[in-house]
């Protein structure tokens, strides 16, 4: 069985700084989707940024972008630039190809000090 | 505008009173699920369905049914609640080739 592990369950940056949220996954398929979802206070789950396995470029959306291991089951996820409506839980989750399951980590959540 | 909607927002009830969580999506998406999420857990897969009339189980269905009569929509339905139920709850939805899955507002449930 797949399982998605965030180590951090809370992190803390400064205004205008960077941080990384780790994600480490165990899958023994080929193919597979990782995502980085955000959920402010409002509860709404957001998706931040996906990667396709077989995909070798690491996938950046304006501010946030992720470091993808696929050898070392790695995919964390780097916000630069951090702003206050930032602050929310950011949960890594993983779907293999053909299947209709999410697994999600169990989320970090993300203080922003002004 | 393209969403995926639940109802209630909020519930709270008492054990042994059968209710349903409503999950409505205008998308024409086949691909449709409910989520749970506890402290400490995320969120688990619940049920899902492939299309109108395919249903499976998820990861954690002991106490829930869906049904699945009409592609736009997935309800939940707790027969007979108890207070482990307690939890906040999503729908999701997504087309057969599509990526990510488009998620509702949440319901939460509190069982008393």
């Amino acid at each position: 069985a797949q399982t998605v592990t965030q180590s951090q369950p809370e992190m803390s940056v400064q205004e205008a700084e960077t941080v990384t949220l780790s994600c480490t996954y165990d899958t023994s398929e080929s193919d597979y989707y990782l995502f980085w979802y955000k959920q402010p206070p409002s509860r709404q789950m957001i998706l931040v940024i996906r990667q396709e396995a077989y995909k070798q470029q690491n996938a950046t959306e304006n501010r946030f972008s992720v470091n993808f291991q696929k050898a070392a089951k790695s995919f964390s996820l780097k916000i630069s630039d951090s702003q206050l409506g930032d602050a929310a839980m950011y949960f890594c989750a993983y779907r293999s190809f053909g299947n209709e399951k999410l697994t999600f980590g169990t989320g970090t959540r993300l203080t922003i000090i002004p | 505008e393209a969403q995926v909607t639940q109802n209630p927002r909020y519930l709270i009830t008492v054990t042994g009173k059968k209710l349903t969580v409503t999950c409505s999506q205008n998308m024409n998406h086949e691909y449709m699920s409910w989520y749970r999420q506890d402290p400490g857990l995320g969120l688990r897969q619940i049920y899902y369905s492939m299309n109108v009339e395919v249903t499976d189980k998820g990861d954690v269905p002991e106490g829930y049914k869906v049904s699945r009569k009409e592609k736009r929509n997935f309800p939940l339905i707790l027969e007979s609640p108890s207070p482990n139920q307690t939890s906040l709850y999503f729908c999701a939805s997504r087309p057969p080739r599509g990526r990510e899955a488009f998620f509702g507002q949440g319901t939460r449930l509190t069982v008393v």
